[in-house]
């Protein structure tokens, strides 16, 4: 089974962007979705986009609507979270997990280890 | 959207007792519900997709019931390495998907 291997940990001042990578490890993310889920410190659970990269298309929650963008380069096996506008309450553990074949609406497995962010000034 | 609920946030059990985790879903999601476990540092770990099959390498000690709006994880003899958070995930209505907010399962 492919393993998600994401970017290390970030520190980044409020208002910057951070631009956080996930590699398929032995194999290729192929037609399987990817989507981004974040867990802010001693919280649950949030989905924040997810993405097709067979057909290119992406799908955002709307609370994060003009602030992220979800792309993947094939040849690399390797999907992006871009955050832009980052603000004190963006702090959290990023994850990217993938889903179902040429399904974004699904559960998730596997995981990436969790990339830690901190916006602080 | 569609918000999932779970009940209790925390469950305290005696290592070897059973276990039972309530999630509910504010409209019917059929049985496009999914459980997660979380150890703390650790990446979330499928358990149960569609409601109540057990993904791969899952021990059958977990087995998962419910359709529509009720939903149910249940362990049926808790192991050391089971105390853990848990969490439920819909995937009938998106965007967005969405998570309940955990159940804390922990030694009595």
């Amino acid at each position: 089974q492919v393993q998600l291997v994401q970017s290390g940990a970030e520190v980044k001042e409020p208002g910057s962007s951070v631009k956080v990578s996930c590699k398929a490890s032995g194999g290729t993310f192929n037609s399987y979705s990817v989507s981004w889920v974040r867990q802010a410190p001693g919280q649950g659970l949030e989905w924040m986009g997810g993405i097709i990269p067979a057909f290119g298309t992406s799908e955002y929650a709307q609370k994060f609507q003009g602030r992220v963008t979800i792309t993947t380069d094939e040849s690399a096996s390797t999907a992006y979270l871009e955050l832009t506008s980052l603000r004190s309450d963006d702090t959290a553990v990023y994850y990217c997990a993938t889903g179902e074949y040429l399904v974004m609406g699904c559960w998730f497995d596997p995981w990436g280890q969790g990339t830690q962010v901190t916006v602080s000034s | 959207e569609t918000v999932m609920t779970q009940s209790p946030a925390t469950l305290s059990v005696s290592p070897g007792e059973r276990a039972t985790l309530s999630c509910r879903a504010s409209q019917s999601v059929s049985n496009n519900l999914a459980w997660y476990q979380q150890k703390p540092g650790q990446a979330p770990r499928l358990l149960i997709y569609g409601a109540s099959t057990r993904a791969s390498g899952i021990p059958a000690r977990f087995s998962g019931s419910g359709s529509g709006t009720e939903f149910t994880l249940t362990i049926s003899s808790l192991q050391s390495e089971d105390f853990a958070v848990y969490y439920c995930q819909q995937y009938n209505y998106w965007p967005p998907l969405t998570f309940g907010g955990g159940t804390k399962v922990e030694i009595k």
